[in-house]
């Protein structure tokens, strides 16, 4: 099977601006979750989608938000970029997201705000 | 909130030796899942290792193990043999067993093997 995919792998925007980052989960896979890497802070959870609903979401602000689609691909919007934004942005998913399942990352998108 | 402590920021070893990364966590949760996950200069997390809390024995994957001390809340992995594809850093990672299926990481332990 094909592993978690990720698009765009590198970005760069400025300031203000927003973005969209894409993931493809493992083919049968339905849960998609996302965590943001970054030097100061770690790996910190985002949100978690499962059939096209949002389960778990973390502590951050609004203008980070996602979405699922029917074919379980998922999508997360950054609105309003600011400089601490920049970070690495990972994808996983797993089979249905519960019991403990393992998740499955993808190779990242990296994010630079300037 | 459970948390994720890794105390060895950095780590190095010379090749073909042994080495241990300590975790330990905090919870109130009598059953979860702990892992330890993998990232090389790829950026690519890898899954190397996953424990059930509620299973005594200690998980082991080929050269990869874990001491798995459940009242101590502590999860260690212990590399036998380690290569230089092992060089990578190493996370230490909670999930509970129910409802919220985040991953709570620690702050990483960054080994080097050493030719």
């Amino acid at each position: 099977k094909a592993g978690v995919t990720q698009t765009p792998r590198y970005l760069i925007k400025t300031r203000g601006q927003q973005v969209t980052l894409s993931c493809s989960p493992i083919s049968g896979h339905r849960s998609v979750s996302w965590y943001q890497q970054t030097p100061g802070q770690g790996l910190q959870f985002l949100f978690e989608y499962f059939s096209e609903t949002q389960r778990n979401k973390g502590n951050f602000p609004g203008r980070f938000s996602g979405r699922q689609f029917s074919n379980s691909r998922s999508e997360m919007n950054v609105s309003t970029l600011e400089l601490g934004d920049s970070a690495l942005y990972l994808c996983a998913s797993s089979p249905v997201g519960t019991g403990g399942e393992t998740q499955y990352f993808g190779p990242g998108t990296r994010l630079l705000v300037l | 909130a459970q948390t994720v402590t890794q105390s060895q920021p950095e780590m190095s070893v010379q090749e073909a030796e042994t080495v241990t990364l300590s975790c330990t966590y905090d919870t109130s949760e009598n059953n979860y899942y702990l892992f330890w996950y993998k990232q090389p200069p790829s950026r690519q997390m890898i899954l190397v290792i996953r424990q059930e809390a509620y299973k005594q024995q200690n998980a082991t994957e080929n050269r990869f193990s874990v001491n798995f001390q459940k009242a101590a809340k502590s999860f260690s992995l212990k590399i036998s043999d380690s290569q230089l594809g092992d060089t990578a850093m190493y996370f230490c990672a909670f999930m509970n067993s129910f409802g919220n299926e985040k991953l709570t990481f620690g702050t990483g332990t960054r080994l080097t093997i050493i030719p």
